[in-house]
């Protein structure tokens, strides 16, 4: 099955610094791509998501990258501020009633 | 914005004995998930369906059921909980496989 690797699993920024996050996939077919955060005692919000026809897009300080090629996904935080902290997590699904898959999320860390 | 409701909270449990995570979406999602969430592991699949009275297994089925008997409802059953079960327990729902998923704010298991 599909198996997601992200890193790192912590990090550490100062305020304005960017912050960057990879995950590799295994699934050539993989065609859904998700970001989502996830704020202390609560549950997943959605970042970001994009089809695997996009290379990069862009949205409110935030870029994805994404090479099939290489089956990496990544996010990078630009400018990042102490309410950016909080555990992040790349999900990636094939579809075809194949349900998501999570990487083991990266807990940032931005100091003021 | 999307509902998705789980119970309890929180809960203790003793090794051994039943245990059921309830699950209520008011989305009109078709698609529901059960994800485990340990330390260093992210959110693991469970379990999850994509219609009522049907299921599907995840990644780490061994040790769960799981009980779709309407579209709202998706519950987590534990016939026999133990020490290694204990965990945060997200559900999520979506409206189609490649879709956004929904979290609750989750349920943190303690099996002693």
């Amino acid at each position: 099955g599909e198996q997601v690797e992200q890193r790192p699993p912590h990090l550490s920024v100062r305020e304005g610094d960017s912050a960057f996050i990879i995950c590799t996939y295994t699934d050539s077919a993989t065609a859904y791509f998700y970001w989502y955060k996830q704020e202390p005692g609560a549950g997943l919000q959605l970042l970001m998501s994009v089809f695997s026809n996009v290379d990069r897009k862009e949205e409110q300080g935030l870029t994805v990258l994404l090479n099939k090629k290489d089956k990496r996904l990544s996010l990078n935080l630009t400018a990042a501020h102490p309410g950016d902290s909080a555990v992040y997590f790349c999900a990636v699904s094939v579809g075809n009633n194949n349900a998501p898959r999570f990487g083991a999320g990266t807990k940032l860390s931005v100091k003021p | 914005e999307a509902a998705v409701t789980q119970s309890p909270r929180s809960k203790v449990a003793v090794t051994g004995g039943k245990v059921t995570l309830s699950c209520h979406q008011t989305n009109n999602h078709d698609y529901m998930y059960w994800y485990r969430q340990d330390t260093g592991h992210g959110l693991r699949l469970i379990h999850y369906s994509y219609v009522a009275d049907s299921t599907e297994k995840g990644d780490i089925p061994d040790g769960y059921k799981a009980s779709r008997p309407s579209q709202e409802n998706f519950s987590l059953i534990l016939e026999l909980a133990s020490l290694s079960q204990t965990a945060v327990y997200f559900c999520a729902s979506s409206r189609d496989i490649d879709e956004r998923l929904f979290f609750g704010h989750g349920t943190k298991l303690s099996v002693l």
